[in-house]
């Protein structure tokens, strides 16, 4: 089993709809969870962390369930710039030894 | 203010042959990461460095070294290249080991 798991997409989603993507994780000593956002051919960028009470950024929000140890992102209102990839990453505090750990990510396009 | 700087940005080199890449965090940052990443797959953790010292390594063959120099400024070395080699080398700087990470543009590097 894959340390984090993604689907793959495409998402294929109309300008203004709202879109949400999970994320799976196996390791249960995962402690930071984040969620990146990678344009083509471009370096991955932070988009938000994500906490256990759950966390809001404009249209952006994501939610941690540790019990089902799953991550989302929701993203309202979605606009033609928020075509990307988004990277699910975990990563365990106190030391980061094991550095972040990426899913493949999830390609989302927005169509006028 | 400079965010993360890595160079060359791209490079193209012949099996068998030796490539240094180079990477400047953000001021202040003490922590340095590299990744891989290949088309179409999340970034892969190679090596954590923390205050100079090496923290983590990630599931790499020994042909991968790297390290931080006093200024935290770090390179990562690759050795008796192969064709797989041929991917995008991301350089990630964090304040603190285990922290939210802030890529460069990365080095795109081909192995012909």
């Amino acid at each position: 089993r894959k340390e984090v798991e993604q689907d793959p997409g495409p998402f294929n989603v109309p300008e203004g709809a709202t879109v949400a993507f999970n994320c799976t994780y196996s390791n249960s000593a995962s402690q930071s969870f984040f969620w990146y956002r990678q344009d083509c051919r471009k370096e991955p960028k932070l988009l938000m962390s994500v906490y256990s009470s759950g966390n809001e950024d404009g249209r952006f929000t994501a939610q941690l369930n540790r019990a089902s140890q799953y991550i989302s992102l929701l993203i309202r209102d979605s606009k033609l710039s928020d075509s990307a990839t988004y990277l699910c990453v975990v990563t365990r505090r106190g030391g980061g030894a094991d550095g972040l750990t990426f899913g493949k990510g999830t390609h989302l396009i927005i169509q006028p | 203010d400079a965010g993360v700087t890595q160079s060359p940005t791209h490079l193209i080199k012949t099996r068998g042959q030796h490539v240094t890449l180079r990477c400047s965090p953000i001021s202040g940052h003490k922590s340095v990461s590299w990744y891989q990443q290949v088309l179409g797959q999340g970034p892969q953790f190679i090596f954590q460095y923390y205050e100079k010292e090496e923290r983590g390594r990630g599931n790499f063959p020994d042909r991968f070294s790297a390290r931080q120099f006093p200024n935290y400024s770090s390179e990562l070395n690759v050795n008796a290249l192969l064709l797989g080699d041929s991917a995008l080398y991301l350089c990630a700087s964090s304040p603190r080991a285990g922290n939210e990470a802030f890529f460069g543009q990365g080095t795109r590097l081909t192995v012909v």
